[in-house]
């Protein structure tokens, strides 16, 4: 069974720190991405990455940054957090054929609170 | 305005019986379409995938449906257990140049009581 983990379930930091949430997948999938999840409106992309030191924009990568360095991580960075960024982190991968068009296997989530 | 609207956003049903959730979409070109549940506090996990060319596609209790020509689909659920209550989300991928864009619903809670 391909594992997604994220770091963290829950994190709460303050406004103006940055912010890193991690995530490993064990499939040797090539993509991986990120989502926010907000109630009553789905999930939005952030970002995505189709190969190490590869990233592409989502629909809303505006202020966030991402990271991969290795082909089985893949980070999200929040430069300066604000507290329209408190919300679920969903990190996602994939194996290839499409960038986005093979089913994505999740990880559990980050519920990040910025105060 | 979403490209995948999905109905009711919330429902309550007793053990055992059956469900029937929606999803109208207007993503083009239509590529595949997949219902996900998530459980509170987890993270999605699909349940079925259909391409153009599939009208229904089974996993255990849950049948999904899809009509092309009316940009629809349902996902039902039989003989509802209380492990169904989770987020039901729709999920409709569209092949665009050399990338598929994938836009999701906003789910659909159900909640199974005994």
């Amino acid at each position: 069974d391909v594992k997604v983990t994220q770091s963290s379930r829950y994190l709460v930091k303050r406004t103006g720190e940055k912010v890193f949430l991690e995530c490993v997948q064990d499939m040797d999938h090539e993509n991986m991405f990120w989502y926010r999840q907000d109630p009553g409106l789905g999930l939005r992309l952030i970002y995505f990455s189709y190969d190490v030191k590869m990233k592409e924009k989502g629909d809303i990568p505006e202020g966030y940054s991402v990271s991969r360095e290795k082909k089985e991580r893949f980070s999200l960075i929040l430069e300066s957090a604000s507290t329209n960024q408190t919300s679920m982190y969903l990190c996602a991968s994939s194996q290839n054929s499409g960038a986005r068009g093979q089913p994505q296997h999740f990880g559990d989530g980050t519920r990040l609170s910025i105060l | 305005k979403n490209q995948v609207e999905q109905s009711p956003q919330s429902l309550i049903i007793l053990e055992g019986k059956n469900c029937t959730l929606q999803c109208n979409y207007t993503v083009s070109p239509f590529s595949n379409l997949r219902w996900y549940k998530q459980d509170t506090g987890r993270g999605p996990v699909s349940l079925t995938i259909m391409t153009f060319s599939e009208n229904t596609k089974s996993n255990g209790r849950y049948t999904a449906t899809l009509d092309a020509d009316t940009k629809q689909s349902s996902l039902h659920i039989t003989a509802s257990q209380l492990s169904d209550s989770a987020s039901y989300i729709c999920v409709v991928s569209a092949l665009t140049s050399n990338d598929y864009k994938l836009s999701f619903g906003a789910g659909t809670t159900v909640t199974v009581r005994a």
